[in-house]
């Protein structure tokens, strides 16, 4: 089983709320990814974690906070988002880290609003 | 600097004849290339990849991918293509000098009746 899953699907929030991203997997993944994603363009990355630690931070606003409590669950709080981060957010693991050849395997990402 | 292309931003073909989506790349070090698909309002789906060893790959839905050495291209073929193999292509590759995957900019794919 490949399977990454997310919530919520969909997402409306304001710009002066809090809110959270959800991501897990079941799959023995030790690497998990987010990744944001602009309509018919690549994802851009955003964090990596690596054996529950972050490893890459791809230099994103202090307003987006990753959290990753185990090795099965990934979290992305939001707080005082600007509607441009308006996007598909793409959550993805690999079994070990991104310095290797693993594949990564996407969930089917939560589309966030910003009003 | 490390870089993937994709040269071309849609890919138009008819049901049933073959189609070829583009893929070159720029990568230090002995490279490892994907290929994901992506339907309207999904996540990436996983092809195939090189990683190493025979230079045809085979993937998913019929799928396959030949990787170039001296043309450090990466192209994903598919023999008779179907209506519903239109959606978004992107190739991804890197190395262990990257550090991360590095996204093409996509392909439209579009097959029509």
């Amino acid at each position: 089983d490949t399977e990454v899953t997310q919530t919520p699907k969909h997402l409306v929030m304001g710009m002066t709320n809090k809110k959270s991203l959800k991501c897990e997997q079941h799959m023995g993944h030790r690497a998990m990814y987010w990744y944001k994603q602009k309509a018919k363009k690549p994802p851009e990355l955003m964090f990596v974690y690596s054996y529950e630690k972050l490893s890459i931070n791809e230099s994103v606003p202090s307003r987006f906070s990753p959290e990753c409590p185990n090795s099965s669950l990934l979290n992305l709080h939001l707080h005082a988002l600007q509607p441009e981060d308006s996007a598909l957010y793409l959550c993805a693991s690999s079994l070990f880290d991104p310095g290797r050849s693993d594949t990564q395997y996407f969930g089917p990402g939560t589309r966030l609003t910003v009003l | 600097a490390q870089s993937v292309a994709q040269p071309e931003d849609q890919v138009n073909v008819a049901e049933g004849n073959p189609l070829t989506v583009k893929c070159t790349y720029s990568v230090s070090g002995n490279p490892y290339l994907f290929w994901y698909v992506q339907y309207p309002n999904r996540g990436l789906q996983f092809l195939l990849k090189y990683i190493t060893g025979d230079n045809l790959v085979k993937g998913s839905y019929g799928f396959e991918a030949e990787f170039n050495k001296s043309q450090t291209s990466f192209h994903l073929k598919k023999p008779s293509a179907l209506v519903s193999d239109s959606a978004l292509y992107f190739c991804a590759g890197g190395s262990s000098n990257t550090g991360k995957l590095i996204f093409g900019q996509g392909t439209t794919l579009q097959v029509k009746p």
